[in-house]
């Protein structure tokens, strides 16, 4: 298995641009949670989908990010417009079921810088 | 709520060397605790988890930890490290969390421990 995949692996754009983040789970997990990680707050869980459907999303900082999931093989966040304070490394991860002791496998991350 | 602590934010030793990279919980219940570690540049890789049952678990890469209850820790520790063993590593706790009528295990994260291995 290719484990999960993110694209891109870096992002430089400017401020009040659309960034769109991509994810493709690992095949048959059927969570997917986006997290973000920056140097002053580590890593935050952003939104959490189960069967495709968002389950959790108090995490999502504000209106200008959305997250959706079209179908269990692929997600994406969106920030619209981004702004440089949203400059952070962004994980996708997907796990095989609800619970606690289900192993989230993490995605290598998008790199994402608003200038 | 559920936090963690790892204290140190950066730590060096010798390869050759022993480690042990301090993580402290808070949690009412009983946790599930994790480890991670984080290459630069990479995503983040299990190295080890706990549950139940035996307090100390064997993990990848050599590594071990010990849940202590009474201490609330989960100290990873590795009898001698590598050069390849330098990376960042995380602490984690999960929890069964509820959200819109739907039970799911929440990561909370330690802030993270910088390991770098002198020569």
């Amino acid at each position: 298995d290719a484990g999960v995949i993110q694209s891109p692996r870096h992002e430089v754009t400017e401020m009040g641009q659309e960034v769109t983040l991509r994810c493709k789970p690992i095949s048959g997990h059927n969570s997917l949670f986006w997290y973000r990680q920056t140097m002053m707050r580590g890593l935050e869980l952003l939104i959490y989908f189960n069967n495709n459907v968002p389950i959790d999303d108090s995490g999502m900082p504000e209106d200008r990010f959305s997250a959706k999931m079209p179908n269990a093989s692929f997600s994406t966040l969106k920030i619209q417009p981004s702004e440089p304070r949203d400059s952070a490394v962004y994980f996708c991860a997907s796990s095989l079921g609800l619970n606690s002791y289900n192993e989230q496998f993490f995605g290598p991350g998008t790199r994402l810088t608003v200038l | 709520a559920q936090s963690v602590t790892q204290p140190d934010i950066h730590i060096t030793v010798s390869e050759g060397a022993s480690l042990e990279l301090r993580c402290n919980y808070s949690y009412g219940a009983t946790p599930y605790l994790f480890w991670y570690v984080q290459s630069p540049g990479q995503g983040l890789q299990l190295l080890l988890k706990y549950f139940s049952g035996d307090t100390l678990v064997q993990g990848i890469k050599g590594f071990e930890a010990e849940f202590k209850r009474s201490q609330s820790s989960f100290n990873l520790r590795k009898p001698s490290v590598h050069w390849s063993d330098a990376a960042e590593y995380f602490c984690a706790v999960a929890r069964d969390f509820n959200a819109g009528g739907t039970s799911y295990g929440k990561l909370t994260f330690g802030q993270g421990t910088i390991l770098t291995v002198h020569p």
